[in-house]
């Protein structure tokens, strides 16, 4: 299994909504991933965790908040948004040991209104 | 400088022409290095690592030069199915990957 899943593949939310986006990975791999790509943009690496710690916060608002509940599960919590914040949020796993790229969902694409 | 730098595209050119993208990276202590593509609203996709010695697969040919901070892609006899935007990524250590801005490339008909 070499795949990562996400749930909802699209949401729509209104700026006082709070809503989770979620990822779940079978590979066993201790690092996971969120990352914003807006429309044309690279991927923007958000928060990593590693072995389910959060490792790096790259200054990201606090209207977002990271869970890892286990090694398997990535959520991210949406609260207050704004509808610059509309987006793609790709959420990756990667292993920590020997080959280390990273595995992508597919997305969900994000509507803030 | 930018942590990760690559060509700025968008890159046109014949079916069948060979295309290469450059892109350099910032930190020396960097481990893995990668070039995905990706598709229109599709999420990037692994194409292939990038090592010292390089690598080949197919018509693809991937270079690493660890003095100079710079990686490679080679497109041999371009497909049209290969239009996609290319993204260089950097593994700097600390489980920190980082993405190129990436090249879109067109192959036209």
């Amino acid at each position: 299994d070499t795949e990562v899943t996400q749930t909802p593949k699209h949401l729509v939310m209104g700026m006082t909504n709070k809503k989770s986006l979620k990822c779940e990975q079978h590979m066993g791999h201790r690092a996971m991933y969120w990352y914003k790509q807006k429309a044309k943009k690279p991927p923007e690496l958000m928060f990593v965790y590693s072995y389910e710690k959060l490792s790096i916060n790259e200054s990201v608002p606090s209207r977002f908040s990271p869970e890892c509940p286990n090694s398997s599960l990535l959520n991210l919590h949406l609260h207050a948004l704004q509808p610059e914040d509309s987006a793609l949020y790709l959420c990756a796993s990667s292993s920590v040991k020997g080959p280390d790229e990273a595995f992508f969902g597919q997305g969900t694409r994000l509507t803030v209104v | 400088r930018k942590e990760v730098e690559q060509d700025p595209g968008p890159f046109n050119v014949p079916e069948g022409a060979t295309v290469a993208f450059n892109c350099t990276y910032s930190n020396s202590a960097s481990q893995s290095f990668f070039w995905y593509r990706q598709d229109c609203r599709k999420e990037p996709k692994l194409l292939m690592s990038v090592y010292s010695s390089g690598n080949e697969d197919g018509r693809f040919t991937a270079q690493l030069n660890r003095a100079s901070q710079y990686i490679s892609l080679l497109i041999r006899d371009s497909k049209l199915s290969d239009s996609a935007t290319y993204l260089c990524v950097v593994n700097m250590g600390d489980d920190k990957i980082i993405f190129g801005k990436g090249t879109r490339l067109h192959i036209l008909p």
